[in-house]
């Protein structure tokens, strides 16, 4: 059965101070790992796909970066609009995303 | 932006009853998808569906679970006999192939009572 797993469960920091959350998976031939933004009240929100170890993905203040056992959402100088969930999903052969807990992040001014 | 989009935002029913969540998948899309959130829980696959069929489901969805798509756009998860346990927010999502990134809608925050 594929499982995903995402740590901190909770983070909260403060404006400026970067950090990483983790995302660690076991899916059988991964096809896709995702990570998405999800506000309160709201659905995912797509920010990137990793499809091998090693590839890394940057949008803004994050970078994605992808390993054979695990994803990284690095988060550099944050915002307190970069408070969100961050949500981690992999695609295996079941061609079904399997989505983690989250990791809810809170940046404080 | 082209979105997918979800009716209604919020349904209250009584335990027992027949309710039916609506859906606007994205019109290029040819992957439907239904997942559900429980408050303070994961997001959990419901079911996809592709090329008017079922192509995957879950054990979440039983026997009381059907989808459909009754015309060219709309896409509809309904609940034969809604139970407590069923009360989540249902996310409706599309994607353009099967392996690739999701479009989710706002959902429908449903309250069994």
């Amino acid at each position: 059965e594929d499982q995903v797993t995402q740590s901190p469960e909770a983070l909260r920091l403060q404006e400026g101070e970067s950090s990483s959350l983790n995302c660690s998976y076991t899916v059988s031939g991964l096809r896709g790992l995702f990570w998405y933004r999800q506000d309160p009240g709201k659905g995912p929100e797509f920010l990137f796909t990793l499809y091998s170890a090693g590839e890394e993905k940057e949008k803004e203040r994050l970078k994605a970066t992808l390993t054979k056992k695990e994803s990284f959402l690095h988060i550099t100088a944050p915002k307190p609009e970069d408070s969100a969930t961050y949500l981690c999903a992999a695609l295996g052969g079941s061609y079904i995303p399997t989505f983690g807990r989250g990791t809810s992040l809170i940046v404080h001014p | 932006e082209p979105e997918v989009t979800q009716t209604p935002s919020h349904q209250v029913t009584q335990m027992g009853q027949e309710v039916i969540l609506r859906c606007v998948p994205i019109s290029n899309h040819l992957y439907f998808y239904w997942y559900r959130q429980i408050l303070g829980q994961k997001v959990e696959f419901l079911v996809s569906f592709y090329n008017n069929e079922i192509s995957e489901k879950s054990e979440i969805f039983d026997d009381q679970f059907s989808v459909e798509r009754p015309d060219g756009s709309n896409f509809t998860l309904k609940i034969r006999s809604t139970k407590l346990e069923d009360s989540a927010m249902y996310f409706c999502a599309s994607s353009v192939l099967g392996n690739e990134k999701l479009f989710f809608g706002s959902g429908t925050q449903l309250s069994v009572l």
